[in-house]
C-alpha cells in the first residue's frame, strides 16, 4: 500500500528565501511521485513528477525536487520564494504514472512574507 | 483548451436532498476521475473512469453516491440523499494516457 506523509501543515517564509516543503512516502513498489500546487478556489496544478531516470526533477516556476529512495522522500524545494508562490502544495504517489489514482499527502500551505 | 469545466461551482441544499455535479473533461482526454476534498481527510479518489467504464470506485463512501459518465464528454456525481457529512469540494480531473491529470475548480458543496 502507498501513503504519503508532509512534515508541516503550514510553512511560513520571507520573499527571497529558500523554500522547502517536505514529503515522506511509502510505497510497496517503486513508486512515481508528484507535486501539485492549489491556489485559492481552484483546482490542482501539477508542478513536477518524478517517474524514473534523474533523480532531481525539475518543474514550473522554478520549483525543484529530489528523489531519495533511502530516505523515502521528494522534497520540494525553490532557492528564492516570490509572493505569488503562497498556496497549498500537495505531495501525491502512484503505483503507475499512467494513472489518476493518486494518494495525496495533507497538504503544506505556503505563506511568504514580504 | 477550455480545461475541465465543473458545474455548479456552488452548490447549496439540504440534508435529504439530491445532488448532481457535473463535469465536462478535456475534449480527447479518456480517463476521467471525481475526487473529495475535506479538512479532515484532504483529497480522496471516489472514482475513476476509462474510456466511459468505472474502473474503480472503491473510494465511493456508500451507496448514497453514484456515478456516471454517459459519454467522452460528460460525467455527473450523484449523493441521495446528501447528508451534511458529504460537505466537500469536489473535483473532477482528466487526462489522457500517461499525462498528467487535469483538474476542474471544483465544486463546493454544502449540506445544511
Amino acid at each position: 500500500a502507498q501513503s504519503v506523509t508532509q512534515l508541516g501543515s503550514h510553512v511560513s517564509v520571507s520573499e527571497g528565501a529558500l523554500v522547502l516543503l517536505r514529503c515522506n512516502y511509502s510505497s510497496s513498489v517503486p513508486p512515481y511521485l508528484f507535486w501539485y500546487v492549489q491556489y485559492p478556489n481552484q483546482g490542482l496544478q501539477l508542478l513536477l513528477k518524478y517517474t524514473t531516470g534523474a533523480t532531481l526533477v525539475k518543474g514550473i516556476n522554478g520549483f525543484e525536487a529530489e528523489f531519495k529512495k533511502s530516505e523515502t522522500s521528494f522534497h520540494l524545494t525553490k532557492p528564492s520564494a516570490h509572493m505569488s508562490d503562497a498556496a497549498e502544495y500537495f505531495c501525491a504517489v502512484s503505483v503507475s504514472e499512467r494513472t489518476g489514482k493518486l494518494i495525496f499527502g495533507q497538504g503544506t500551505t505556503l505563506q511568504v512574507k514580504p | 483548451d477550455a480545461g475541465v469545466i465543473q458545474s455548479p461551482r456552488h452548490e447549496v441544499t439540504e440534508m435529504g436532498q439530491e445532488v448532481t455535479l457535473r463535469c465536462k473533461p478535456i475534449s480527447g482526454h479518456n480517463s476521467l476521475f471525481w475526487y473529495r476534498q475535506t479538512m479532515m481527510r484532504g483529497l480522496e479518489l471516489l472514482i475513476y473512469f476509462n474510456n466511459n467504464v468505472p474502473i474503480d470506485d472503491s473510494g465511493m463512501p456508500e451507496d448514497r453516491f453514484s456515478a456516471k459518465m454517459p459519454n467522452a464528454s460528460f460525467s455527473t456525481l450523484k449523493i441521495q440523499p446528501s447528508e451534511p457529512r458529504d460537505s466537500a469540494v469536489y473535483f473532477c480531473a482528466s487526462s489522457l494516457s500517461d499525462s498528467p491529470l487535469h483538474f476542474g475548480n471544483g465544486t463546493r458543496l454544502t449540506v445544511t
